[in-house]
């Protein structure tokens, strides 16, 4: 498998701008999970979804960040307006499991820099 | 507000010698406690894990030690390898909760010298 796949791997755009950052979880993961890092903050969840459905968006930081899953090999995170305190690195992860499962595996993440 | 803690940013160690990383959590509902390796450029990968019902558990050359009381876990590395060196973070949830999520620290970046 190619693990979860995260598109674009960089992405560098002007305050005001829309951002989508696009995730491709791994093959029959129902878990699909949205984190940020920053310096400041380490690595945060903004959302995850189970079954396409979100679960908990309570990380979301504001109502510029929305997130969809379409389908079970698809998703967004999308800022709009972004702003320069929303440069971080933007992790996919996914994972499978009806219960508790202990691991998630990580895209390699989405540095974007808001200019 | 950080319900999990790690105080250390950085660690320098010697190869063959013995690294140790700590994390320190707040919330009492955490009872299960994952460590998670980052390289450059790269997501995190799972590394190891420990249940509350324990307070230890070992794979090859790393261990998880949790001092519940204490609200403590550490990880060490036997011998330590060049290759170990990355940011590593600890990681906490409430397994029994309905929410399945992860609560992660700042993380440590572990350099380990030839």
């Amino acid at each position: 498998d190619a693990g979860v796949i995260q598109s674009p791997r960089h992405e560098v755009t002007e305050m005001g701008q829309e951002v989508t950052l696009r995730c491709k979880p791994i093959s029959g993961h129902d878990y699909l999970f949205w984190y940020r890092q920053t310096m400041m903050r380490g690595l945060e969840l903004l959302i995850y979804f189970n079954n396409n459905v979100p679960i908990d968006d309570s990380g979301m930081p504001e109502d510029r960040f929305s997130a969809k899953m379409p389908n079970a090999s698809f998703s967004t995170l999308k800022i709009q307006p972004s702003e320069p305190r929303d440069s971080a690195v933007y992790f996919c992860a996914s994972s499978f499991g009806t219960f508790f499962s202990d691991e998630q595996f990580f895209g390699p993440g989405t540095r974007l820099t808001v200019l | 507000d950080q319900q999990v803690k790690q105080n250390s940013p950085s660690l320098s160690v010697q190869e063959g010698r013995i690294s140790i990383l700590n994390c320190d959590y707040t919330n009492s509902m955490f009872d299960y406690f994952l460590w998670y390796k980052k390289y450059p450029a790269e997501g995190p990968t799972f590394l190891i894990s420990i249940s509350s019902i324990k307070d230890k558990n070992e794979d090859g050359r790393f261990t998880v030690f949790l001092n519940k009381s204490a609200k403590h876990l550490s990880l060490h590395i036997v011998p330590s390898q060049p290759g170990d060196s990355a940011v590593y973070f600890c990681a906490a949830t409430n397994s029994g909760g309905s929410n399945y999520k992860l609560t992660f620290g700042k993380g440590t970046l572990l350099t380990v010298n030839p």
